[in-house]
Protein backbone atom coordinates (compact mmCIF):
# COMPACT_ATOMS: atom_id res chain seq x y z
CA UNK A 1 0.00 0.00 0.00
CA UNK A 2 1.61 3.44 -0.99
CA UNK A 3 -1.33 5.23 1.00
CA UNK A 4 -1.67 8.37 -0.18
CA UNK A 5 0.69 10.10 -2.72
CA UNK A 6 1.29 13.82 -4.00
CA UNK A 7 2.54 15.11 -7.53
CA UNK A 8 4.57 16.95 -7.46
CA UNK A 9 6.64 17.38 -4.47
CA UNK A 10 7.56 20.86 -5.44
CA UNK A 11 6.91 23.63 -7.91
CA UNK A 12 7.50 26.91 -8.26
CA UNK A 13 4.99 29.56 -10.58
CA UNK A 14 4.81 32.62 -11.89
CA UNK A 15 2.29 35.08 -11.09
CA UNK A 16 -0.77 34.18 -13.16
CA UNK A 17 0.41 31.21 -14.45
CA UNK A 18 -1.63 27.45 -13.45
CA UNK A 19 -1.19 24.51 -12.51
CA UNK A 20 -2.86 20.90 -10.96
CA UNK A 21 -1.44 19.06 -7.94
CA UNK A 22 -2.79 15.33 -8.02
CA UNK A 23 -3.46 13.22 -5.36
CA UNK A 24 -3.90 9.69 -5.33
CA UNK A 25 -4.80 6.92 -2.12
CA UNK A 26 -5.21 3.08 -2.89
CA UNK A 27 -7.02 2.40 0.40
CA UNK A 28 -10.35 2.97 -1.31
CA UNK A 29 -11.48 5.75 0.93
CA UNK A 30 -14.42 7.70 0.85
CA UNK A 31 -13.47 11.23 1.46
CA UNK A 32 -10.76 13.16 0.78
CA UNK A 33 -9.20 16.38 1.47
CA UNK A 34 -6.88 19.19 0.56
CA UNK A 35 -5.28 21.57 3.17
CA UNK A 36 -2.56 24.56 2.44
CA UNK A 37 -0.14 24.94 6.01
CA UNK A 38 0.66 28.16 6.71
CA UNK A 39 3.49 29.22 9.13
CA UNK A 40 1.14 30.56 12.39
CA UNK A 41 -1.78 29.70 10.19
CA UNK A 42 -2.18 25.76 11.09
CA UNK A 43 -3.49 23.34 8.10
CA UNK A 44 -6.85 24.94 6.78
CA UNK A 45 -9.69 23.15 4.49
CA UNK A 46 -9.19 24.07 0.86
CA UNK A 47 -12.50 21.58 -0.20
CA UNK A 48 -12.82 18.22 0.10
CA UNK A 49 -15.29 15.49 -1.80
CA UNK A 50 -17.67 12.97 -0.01
CA UNK A 51 -17.31 10.24 -3.09
CA UNK A 52 -16.90 9.70 -6.67
CA UNK A 53 -18.35 12.87 -8.74
CA UNK A 54 -18.67 15.22 -5.46
CA UNK A 55 -16.75 18.25 -4.44
CA UNK A 56 -17.24 21.09 -1.40
CA UNK A 57 -16.00 24.30 -0.37
CA UNK A 58 -13.99 24.51 2.79
CA UNK A 59 -12.40 27.32 4.72
CA UNK A 60 -10.01 28.50 2.32
CA UNK A 61 -11.36 27.88 -1.24
CA UNK A 62 -11.35 30.65 -3.39
CA UNK A 63 -8.56 30.51 -6.39
CA UNK A 64 -8.55 26.74 -6.42
CA UNK A 65 -10.72 24.44 -7.96
CA UNK A 66 -11.12 20.47 -7.20
CA UNK A 67 -12.34 17.40 -9.69
CA UNK A 68 -12.92 13.90 -7.93
CA UNK A 69 -13.34 12.14 -11.41
CA UNK A 70 -12.12 8.79 -9.89
CA UNK A 71 -12.66 7.75 -6.35
CA UNK A 72 -9.33 7.28 -5.81
CA UNK A 73 -7.95 10.46 -7.53
CA UNK A 74 -8.31 14.00 -6.17
CA UNK A 75 -7.24 17.26 -8.20
CA UNK A 76 -6.74 20.96 -7.04
CA UNK A 77 -6.51 23.63 -9.59
CA UNK A 78 -4.50 27.13 -9.27
CA UNK A 79 -6.29 29.24 -12.84
CA UNK A 80 -4.16 32.37 -11.77
CA UNK A 81 -1.46 31.75 -9.57
CA UNK A 82 -1.14 34.41 -7.07
CA UNK A 83 2.05 35.11 -4.56
CA UNK A 84 -0.77 34.72 -1.61
CA UNK A 85 -0.66 30.87 -2.42
CA UNK A 86 2.41 30.32 -1.78
CA UNK A 87 2.08 27.07 0.74
CA UNK A 88 2.85 23.82 1.48
CA UNK A 89 -0.29 21.47 0.13
CA UNK A 90 -1.63 18.21 1.36
CA UNK A 91 -3.60 15.91 0.52
CA UNK A 92 -5.62 13.58 3.34
CA UNK A 93 -8.52 11.19 2.83
CA UNK A 94 -10.31 9.33 5.29
CA UNK A 95 -12.81 6.51 6.34
CA UNK A 96 -15.63 6.23 8.71
CA UNK A 97 -14.02 3.19 10.41
CA UNK A 98 -15.33 2.01 13.90
CA UNK A 99 -13.33 4.50 15.80
CA UNK A 100 -14.92 7.57 13.47
CA UNK A 101 -12.84 9.10 10.47
CA UNK A 102 -9.16 8.90 10.83
CA UNK A 103 -7.40 10.79 8.26
CA UNK A 104 -4.28 9.83 6.73
CA UNK A 105 -1.89 12.38 4.93
CA UNK A 106 0.33 13.00 1.82
CA UNK A 107 4.02 13.55 1.87
CA UNK A 108 2.89 17.47 0.76
CA UNK A 109 3.41 19.78 -2.13
CA UNK A 110 5.78 22.80 -1.52
CA UNK A 111 4.58 25.75 -3.79
CA UNK A 112 5.74 28.62 -4.60
CA UNK A 113 4.78 31.52 -6.46
CA UNK A 114 6.46 34.36 -7.72
CA UNK B 1 -16.00 29.41 14.00
CA UNK B 2 -14.34 26.67 15.94
CA UNK B 3 -10.72 27.34 17.48
CA UNK B 4 -8.11 24.75 18.43
CA UNK B 5 -5.32 26.11 20.80
CA UNK B 6 -2.10 23.88 21.71
CA UNK B 7 -0.43 25.39 24.25
CA UNK B 8 3.24 25.79 24.41
CA UNK B 9 4.27 26.46 20.69
CA UNK B 10 7.62 24.99 21.54
CA UNK B 11 9.39 22.69 24.29
CA UNK B 12 12.26 21.74 25.17
CA UNK B 13 13.70 18.78 27.47
CA UNK B 14 16.27 16.60 28.43
CA UNK B 15 16.13 12.88 27.07
CA UNK B 16 13.91 10.18 29.65
CA UNK B 17 11.46 13.27 30.57
CA UNK B 18 7.58 12.10 31.18
CA UNK B 19 5.94 15.13 28.91
CA UNK B 20 2.32 16.22 28.52
CA UNK B 21 1.28 18.00 25.28
CA UNK B 22 -2.23 20.46 25.46
CA UNK B 23 -4.83 20.40 23.06
CA UNK B 24 -8.01 22.77 23.86
CA UNK B 25 -11.03 23.43 21.37
CA UNK B 26 -14.24 25.73 21.95
CA UNK B 27 -16.98 23.83 21.00
CA UNK B 28 -17.64 20.57 23.06
CA UNK B 29 -19.35 19.15 20.59
CA UNK B 30 -16.50 17.01 18.94
CA UNK B 31 -17.11 13.93 16.93
CA UNK B 32 -13.91 12.68 17.70
CA UNK B 33 -10.33 14.05 18.11
CA UNK B 34 -6.80 13.11 16.41
CA UNK B 35 -3.22 13.38 17.42
CA UNK B 36 -0.20 13.89 14.32
CA UNK B 37 3.25 13.87 14.52
CA UNK B 38 5.10 15.98 11.73
CA UNK B 39 8.89 15.87 11.00
CA UNK B 40 10.47 18.97 9.29
CA UNK B 41 9.34 18.89 5.37
CA UNK B 42 7.29 16.23 5.68
CA UNK B 43 3.08 15.02 5.72
CA UNK B 44 1.22 13.86 9.41
CA UNK B 45 1.31 10.81 10.60
CA UNK B 46 -1.64 9.60 12.57
CA UNK B 47 -0.56 9.01 16.16
CA UNK B 48 -4.14 8.31 17.91
CA UNK B 49 -7.40 8.82 17.44
CA UNK B 50 -10.16 9.03 20.73
CA UNK B 51 -13.66 9.38 19.79
CA UNK B 52 -16.44 11.38 21.72
CA UNK B 53 -17.43 8.53 23.93
CA UNK B 54 -14.00 7.53 24.82
CA UNK B 55 -11.94 8.81 27.78
CA UNK B 56 -8.28 8.04 26.75
CA UNK B 57 -6.48 5.61 24.01
CA UNK B 58 -2.93 4.24 24.19
CA UNK B 59 -0.03 3.68 21.84
CA UNK B 60 3.33 2.06 23.08
CA UNK B 61 4.91 4.93 24.74
CA UNK B 62 2.16 7.73 24.10
CA UNK B 63 -1.46 8.25 26.22
CA UNK B 64 -3.93 10.78 24.49
CA UNK B 65 -6.47 11.62 26.95
CA UNK B 66 -10.01 13.03 25.90
CA UNK B 67 -12.21 15.88 29.05
CA UNK B 68 -15.17 17.38 26.81
CA UNK B 69 -16.84 18.96 29.08
CA UNK B 70 -13.88 21.09 29.37
CA UNK B 71 -13.20 21.14 25.81
CA UNK B 72 -9.31 19.69 26.46
CA UNK B 73 -7.32 16.88 25.25
CA UNK B 74 -3.34 15.71 26.66
CA UNK B 75 -1.01 13.83 24.51
CA UNK B 76 1.32 11.62 27.45
CA UNK B 77 4.69 10.52 26.43
CA UNK B 78 7.05 8.68 28.56
CA UNK B 79 10.37 8.27 28.38
CA UNK B 80 11.02 10.52 25.72
CA UNK B 81 13.62 10.20 22.97
CA UNK B 82 15.72 12.14 20.77
CA UNK B 83 13.65 10.46 17.97
CA UNK B 84 10.37 11.82 19.29
CA UNK B 85 11.37 15.32 18.48
CA UNK B 86 8.52 16.78 15.92
CA UNK B 87 5.90 18.95 15.70
CA UNK B 88 2.66 17.79 17.29
CA UNK B 89 -0.88 18.78 16.05
CA UNK B 90 -4.50 18.03 17.35
CA UNK B 91 -6.85 17.72 15.11
CA UNK B 92 -10.65 18.36 16.32
CA UNK B 93 -13.62 16.69 14.13
CA UNK B 94 -17.41 17.88 14.25
CA UNK B 95 -18.59 16.26 11.39
CA UNK B 96 -16.81 14.52 8.33
CA UNK B 97 -15.93 17.74 6.61
CA UNK B 98 -15.23 19.74 9.38
CA UNK B 99 -11.39 19.19 10.69
CA UNK B 100 -9.90 22.10 12.72
CA UNK B 101 -6.57 21.95 13.39
CA UNK B 102 -3.80 23.24 16.37
CA UNK B 103 -1.18 25.28 15.04
CA UNK B 104 1.12 22.78 17.26
CA UNK B 105 3.93 21.96 19.38
CA UNK B 106 7.21 22.03 18.65
CA UNK B 107 9.28 19.31 21.13
CA UNK B 108 12.85 19.15 21.14
CA UNK B 109 14.55 16.16 22.89
CA UNK B 110 17.71 16.45 23.60
CA UNK B 111 20.52 13.60 24.04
Amino acid sequence: NAGVTQTPKFRVLKTGQSMTLLCAQDMNHEYMYWYRQDPGMGLRLIHYSVGEGTTAKGEVPDGYNVSRLKKQNFLLGLESAAPSQTSVYFCASSWTSGIGYEQYFGPGTRLTVT
Amino acid sequence: KQEVTQIPAALSVPEGENLVLNCSFTDSAIYNLQWFRQDPGKGLTSLLLIQSSQREQTSGRLNASLDKSSGRSTLYIAASQPGDSATYLCAVLYNFNKFYFGSGTKLNVKP
